[in-house]
């Protein structure tokens, strides 16, 4: 298998603009992660789905985060409009049997929102 | 309650070192106690894990020792080598996983 799929891997955009990562995780996982990852705050969930329903999207900063996944092999995390304070690593990961399990992390996207 | 307290935020060991990095959680209700592994540019491995009904768990050159009562757990890696240098984090999950702030570590050859 090819791992977990992010992309793009780097994006850079301007203060406002909409911005859509993109995750196609592990066949067969049936629970997907979305992390966020900064030097100030680290690694935090931002939202997890578990047979493509979101289950706890409490860690999502504000109403300008939304995340879906439509079918089992593709998720989106969006933000719209962006701000400077966006900029970090994001990380999709999949799970056979959820958060205590092992999560296999993708090699994440890092957005510059200038 | 949530927090997952690591240390020290960077360490740096010899070759043949045996680095030690600590966590302290607060939840009693977390079950499950992994320790990724972050290399720059890449995407947090898993490396070891345990579950609060164990001790102690070895894996190779990797040891975890947990402390349920302290709430305490830690990673030792044994024979450290050059190429473990590397972020590590420790985390603790009821059903979601909540990480320490990280540990970065250099071995010096």
């Amino acid at each position: 298998d090819a791992g977990v799929i992010q992309s793009p891997r780097h994006e850079v955009t301007e203060m406002g603009q909409e911005v859509t990562l993109r995750c196609k995780p592990i066949s067969g996982h049936d629970y997907l992660f979305w992390y966020r990852q900064t030097m100030m705050r680290g690694l935090e969930l931002l939202i997890y789905f578990n047979n493509n329903v979101p289950i706890d999207d409490s860690g999502m900063p504000e109403d300008r985060f939304s995340a879906k996944m439509p079918n089992a092999s593709f998720s989106t995390l969006k933000i719209q409009p962006s701000e400077p304070r966006d900029s970090a690593v994001y990380f999709c990961a999949s799970s056979l049997w959820g958060g205590d399990n092992e999560q296999f992390f993708g090699p994440g996207t890092r957005l510059t929102v200038l | 309650q949530q927090q997952v307290k690591q240390s020290p935020q960077s360490l740096i060991v010899q070759k043949g070192g045996i680095p030690i990095i600590n966590c302290a959680y607060e939840n009693t209700a977390f079950d499950y106690f992994p320790w990724y592994q972050q290399f720059p540019g890449k995407g947090p491995a898993l490396l070891i894990a345990i579950r609060p009904d164990v001790s102690e768990k070895k894996e190779g050159r990797f040891t975890i020792s947990f402390n349920k009562s302290a709430k305490q757990f830690s990673l030792h890696i044994m024979d450290s080598q050059p190429g473990d240098s590397a972020t590590y984090f420790c985390a603790a999950s009821r059903g979601k996983l909540i990480f320490g702030q990280g540990t970065e570590l250099s071995v010096k050859p």
